[in-house]
């Protein structure tokens, strides 16, 4: 298996630009969570998805935040408008229910917003 | 609400020296613990896990018991060597629910030759 897939892997962009990250879960995964890392608040589960339904998405930071996950393979992380403080590494990561709750983690998307 | 407490890093080491990195934790029930490793450049990787009191977990040199008494998962490594130079993070799930987990802030190593 190819594991987590996650694109892209940079993404440099402008203040208040659209971004969309992708990821692709591993397959036969029912769970995929989407988190960030940055230097200041460490790593942040943002949401999470179990079988493409979004469960808990408190993490979000705000509205401009949005994630979908129309099929089984594959989710998007979408932030419009951009802003600078956006700029972290986000990861996607996913499990299976039937495993003891071992999360594998994708190579992440660092983000640069100027 | 469920915590997970590591201690503050960066923990700087020469190579073969003994590491210990602390990691405590406050939970509501009986978590599995873990510890993952994010080496430069990556995402975080399973190190090893315990699902229960007593356990220990091992792999590639490094080990943790489950400490229910101490409510702790101590993850150390006999001899480290540079290539063990990676941000670790310990971890608490609840095995069966919605396989969501509890990270530490995590401690970075640095060793050095």
């Amino acid at each position: 298996d190819a594991g987590v897939i996650q694109s892209p892997r940079h993404e440099v962009t402008e203040m208040g630009q659209e971004v969309t990250l992708r990821c692709k879960p591993i397959s036969g995964h029912d769970y995929l969570f989407w988190y960030r890392q940055t230097m200041m608040r460490g790593l942040e589960l943002l949401i999470y998805f179990n079988n493409n339904v979004p469960i808990d998405d408190s993490g979000m930071p705000e509205d401009r935040f949005s994630a979908k996950m129309p099929n089984a393979s594959f989710s998007t992380l979408k932030i419009q408008p951009s802003e600078p403080r956006d700029s972290a590494v986000y990861f996607c990561a996913s499990s299976h229910s039937g495993g003891e709750n071992e999360q594998f983690f994708g190579p992440g998307t660092r983000l640069t917003v100027l | 609400g469920d915590s997970v407490t590591q201690m503050e890093g960066p923990v700087t080491l020469s190579e073969e020296a003994f590491l210990t990195i602390n990691c405590t934790y406050t939970a509501t029930g009986y978590p599995s613990l873990f510890w993952y490793v994010q080496y430069p450049g990556e995402g975080l990787q399973l190190l090893l896990k315990a699902t229960k009191a007593d356990d220990k977990g091992s792999n590639k040199g490094f080990e943790a018991t489950y400490r229910k008494e101490t409510t702790s998962f101590h993850l150390e490594k006999g001899s480290v060597q540079v290539s063990d130079s990676a941000v670790y993070f310990c971890a608490l799930s609840y095995t069966g629910t919605a396989s969501k987990l509890t990270f530490g802030t995590g401690t970075r190593l640095q060793v050095t030759l």
